[in-house]
């Protein structure tokens, strides 16, 4: 059975940097094809994809957001970091880590419950 | 502003059918598989279909798939008042080499 969990603060301050890990078990990250992707969604708004990283270590980020967010893993721990600094209001939302799989097309076909983070002084 | 198109809403009577437009272009609808999910309020997303047209195991066959061009397709049939949820396209796009996702569309079962 394939499980994420997000972890991390509820609440940060604008300017500091927001660091969110992803536990997961059930698969390795080491597998080809296997990807874990963070995506958010700030609230009454759209799911927004902010990046994901792959078997071989290949990260791709959001265009709009990657001068601020680093995404990496722990393969033996089963762990994906996202950071993402510069954190401001506008960055309120519920993220969530989800294993993306990377075979022929793109499907992120299980998620975690997601994290609420507020950003707030 | 979303570089897949979805009507922001649709709605049918329990018992009807529905259908989602995504609307794309070239460099992801038009080379990619399109996936598509149900998000129901406070709970994570759910893949529905994979692959244009592929349903993962457990979920029910009054959904399907379909894509044409740049354009794909989310059909639900026999509505129940259990799908009323937000339901979201999305794909690869190749050029911007990012993964991307519609605006969502908001189903109300009548």
């Amino acid at each position: 059975q394939v499980t994420l969990r997000e972890s991390g603060p509820a609440l940060v301050q604008p300017t500091q940097t927001l660091t969110l890990t992803c536990t997961f078990a059930g698969f390795s990250l080491s597998t080809h094809g296997m990807c874990v992707s963070w995506i958010r969604q700030p609230p009454g708004k759209a799911l927004e994809w902010l990046g994901f990283i792959d078997w071989d270590d290949d990260k791709y980020y959001s265009t709009s957001l990657q001068t601020r967010l680093t995404i990496s893993k722990d393969t033996s721990k089963n762990e994906v970091v996202l950071r993402m600094t510069n954190m401001d209001p506008l960055d309120t939302a519920t993220y969530y880590c989800a294993r993306t799989l990377s075979m022929g097309g793109i499907a992120v076909d299980s998620w975690g419950q997601g994290t609420l983070v507020t950003v707030s002084s | 502003q979303s570089v897949l198109t979805q009507p922001p809403s649709v709605s049918a009577a329990p018992g009807q059918k529905v259908t989602i437009s995504c609307s794309g272009s070239s460099s992801n609808v038009g080379s990619n598989p399109v996936s598509w999910y149900q998000h129901l309020p406070g709970t994570a997303p759910k893949l529905l279909i994979s692959d244009n047209d592929k349903r993962p195991s457990g979920i029910p066959d009054r959904f399907s798939g379909s894509k044409s061009g740049t354009s794909a397709t989310l059909g639900i049939t026999g509505l129940q008042t259990g799908d009323e949820a937000d339901y979201y396209c999305g794909t690869w796009d190749r050029t911007l080499t990012v993964v991307i996702f519609g605006g969502g569309t908001k189903l109300t079962v009548l």
